[in-house]
């Protein structure tokens, strides 16, 4: 079936720190892949996407590259800031899953001065 | 100019209680949902539905009743409220010609049984 899996956290980063948060899938077929996030106290967003092996989505300094051969789409930054602190969610969509976006279990990010 | 909207933000009530939360888009959207979030930010689908028919139902205690009264409002309607109920609500939308994958998400709503 189709599944994602997203590093544990809470992450803990200083300002200007370089991010990566993990995030594996399986499916079958070709999937899209997003990028959701979550600030305190608000609804999910979207942050970033690609729908076909080897797309980089990218938003806010945000970058994930679909990787098919690994099965990847782990979410980068170069230089992270305060007010990235939130949670980030790695989904998953495959259109023949009754519509159903799959969801990974979320990552904190905490991003200290 | 809310894309989509909840009410209640917060809603405390005691055990046994029925309560609703309402949602609304004005995106245009053929298709909303609800999902629960737990205090790990778990997040589960329990219902979707696409032009006024239900289309997911997920294991979710029949409890719990959606009502889409037309394809901009999708209500939650949940009777005897228990205490693992206690989590945050949120209401999304998409538009299923567009892929379907793209989620737009209320603020949530908050439930706290006591």
């Amino acid at each position: 079936g189709n599944s994602v899996t997203q590093m544990e956290g809470p992450v803990t980063l200083s300002e200007e720190a370089f991010l990566t948060i993990n995030c594996t899938y399986t499916a079958t077929g070709y999937p899209s892949l997003f990028w959701y996030v979550q600030y305190p106290g608000e609804g999910l967003q979207l942050l970033l996407k690609a729908t076909k092996a080897d797309d980089k989505g990218s938003n806010k300094g945000f970058e994930a590259t679909y990787r098919k051969e690994t099965t990847s789409f782990h979410l980068e930054k170069g230089s992270v800031q305060v007010s990235d602190s939130a949670v980030y969610f790695c989904a998953l969509y495959n259109a023949g899953n009754n519509r159903k976006l799959i969801w990974g279990l979320g990552t904190s990010l905490a991003v200290n001065p | 100019d809310t894309a989509v909207s909840q009410t209640p933000k917060y809603l405390v009530t005691q055990m046994g209680n029925d309560k609703s939360i309402k949602c609304e888009q004005n995106l245009g959207h053929d298709t909303m949902y609800w999902y629960k979030q737990d205090s790990k930010k778990f997040l589960k689908i329990m219902f979707s539905y696409n032009n006024k028919e239900l289309i997911i139902n997920e294991t979710v205690p029949n409890r719990f009743s959606p009502k889409s009264p037309d394809k901009a409002h999708l209500n939650l309607h949940i009777n005897s409220l228990e205490l693992g109920d206690s989590a945050v609500y949120f209401c999304a939308s998409s538009q299923e010609a567009s892929g379907g994958a793209l989620r737009f998400f209320g603020p949530g709503t908050r439930l706290t049984v006591l």
